[in-house]
């Protein structure tokens, strides 16, 4: 079945140190990908998506790119801030009739001032 | 902005015990879904709903569980009889319908539920 795997966390990183999240996926056809991120006490948002192969999403100075070859979503960012301090989700859509998201187990991400 | 919104933040229940759990998707999607995430696991579907009937389901949803859209703007997940495993935080999400895979799901703050 469709499943996606996320580099354990905690991220614990200096601010303005520069971000990577690994994210993986097996999945049948052709996905949608999509990390989500959630704040202390908040719901889940979406930070960015992309919908097919070599595909960037990019949102609040955050990347991922959508890998086919290496079947991978990785979340990037250059600058973290302090206020980038949460829970981030890899997750994929496989469509053909199916919208149910399949996550990741989250990755916690701490920015130390 | 549009934002949906879930009812009640916390809710402690005892075994056994029939439990509702309420959510106002944003107002003009058709499409809405139930989530659940044990302490310590990975976010899980649970159901999606359109047009008034289940979508799709995962194995988890079985007949303990349904779903149901009472007026024309909430949705509620009721667990008949719960059990211990049932602790977890429960998200709803809701989208447009028009954008199939690629559509993105806006979900709420979620309710965490807790059965002694």
């Amino acid at each position: 079945g469709d499943s996606v795997t996320q580099m354990e966390g905690p991220v614990t990183l200096s601010e303005e140190a520069f971000l990577t999240i690994n994210c993986t996926y097996t999945a049948t056809g052709y996905p949608s990908l999509f990390w989500y991120v959630q704040y202390p006490g908040e719901g889940l948002q979406l930070l960015l998506k992309a919908t097919k192969a070599d595909d960037k999403g990019s949102n609040k100075g955050f990347e991922a790119t959508y890998r086919k070859e290496t079947t991978s979503f990785h979340l990037e960012k250059g600058s973290v801030q302090v206020s980038d301090s949460a829970v981030y989700f890899c997750a994929l859509s496989t469509g053909t009739g199916r919208r149910a998201l399949t996550f990741g187990s989250g990755t916690r991400l701490q920015v130390q001032p | 902005e549009p934002e949906v919104t879930q009812t009640p933040s916390h809710q402690v229940t005892q075994m056994g015990q029939e439990v509702i759990l309420r959510c106002v998707p944003i107002s003009n999607h058709l499409y809405f879904y139930w989530y659940r995430q044990i302490l310590g696991q990975k976010v899980e579907f649970l159901v999606s709903f359109y047009n008034n009937e289940i979508s799709e389901k995962s194995e988890i949803f079985d007949d303990q569980f349904s779903v149901e859209r009472p007026d024309g703007s909430n949705f509620t997940l009721k667990i008949r009889s719960t059990k211990l495993e049932d602790s977890a935080m429960y998200f709803c999400a809701s989208s447009e319908g028009r954008g199939g895979r690629q559509e993105t799901q806006y979900f709420g703050p979620g309710t965490r539920l807790l059965v002694l």
